[in-house]
């Protein structure tokens, strides 16, 4: 079981927007920043936000990333069939003195 | 642009060693944290080892401690995973990733380790 919880897949038409939660606790998303990564199938994990919203260069800004306590969320706008991707969150869990990711989420493009 | 390419993955029996070996270029490596990070599909990812800029604090989840080891060469630009006592539950493929803002910023390809008899 994943120390940060989200859901196992959402799915939207193209164009539509999704959001992508993750929960976690005080040790972790509560006082630690969150982080966003998208896994398309057969590529490494690559960074979409860092620091709870913000974006590396060359990401879209159909992409952000926002916080509140022990949660976080990820949302994607206008969405694309290239965009049909696993998605992990992640953040330093101070108790457990461990970086932890998130179960991870199935994004399809209806 | 930067670049991390890891190498070393191997079939390797239960119990066996194995060192994985991370070759960075396009940043200047002894200035970041670098991490190893392994993924499978049952656990998904799981951060397994960080380093700082020189090599003197390192840190690892539990399931490693006392059979894994995380190094570094500044002048080799490499990042290093020497891996002891291998089980059948370190299958997966390896990741190298370089730490910046709180976050692996960038990854490598990734290697693949299989502990099997």
């Amino acid at each position: 079981q994943s120390v940060l919880t989200q859901p196992p897949s959402v799915s939207a038409a193209p164009g539509q927007k999704v959001a992508i939660s993750c929960s976690g606790s005080s040790s972790n998303i509560g006082s630690n920043y969150v982080s966003w990564y998208q896994q398309l199938p057969g590529t490494a994990p690559k960074l979409l936000i860092y620091e709870n919203n913000n974006r590396p260069s060359g990401i879209p800004d159909r992409f952000s990333g926002s916080k509140s306590g022990t949660s976080a969320t990820l949302g994607i706008t206008g969405l694309q069939t290239g965009d049909e991707a696993d998605y992990y969150c992640g953040a330093t869990d101070s108790s457990l003195s461990v970086f932890v990711f998130g179960s991870g989420t199935k994004v399809t493009v209806l | 642009d930067v670049q991390l390419v890891e190498s070393g993955g191997d079939l390797v029996q239960p119990g066996g060693s194995l060192r994985l070996s991370c070759a960075a270029s396009g940043f200047i490596f002894s200035a970041h944290w670098m991490n190893w990070v392994r993924q499978t599909p049952v656990k998904g990812l799981e951060w397994v080892a960080n380093i700082n800029e020189d090599g003197s604090d390192e840190n690892y989840v539990d399931s490693v401690k006392g059979r894994f080891t995380i190094s570094r060469d500044n002048a080799k630009n490499s990042l290093y995973l020497e891996m002891n006592s291998l089980r059948a539950e370190d299958t997966a493929v390896y990741f190298c990733a370089r730490d910046q803002f709180h976050s692996s910023y960038e990854w490598g390809q990734g290697t693949l380790v299989t502990v099997s008899s």
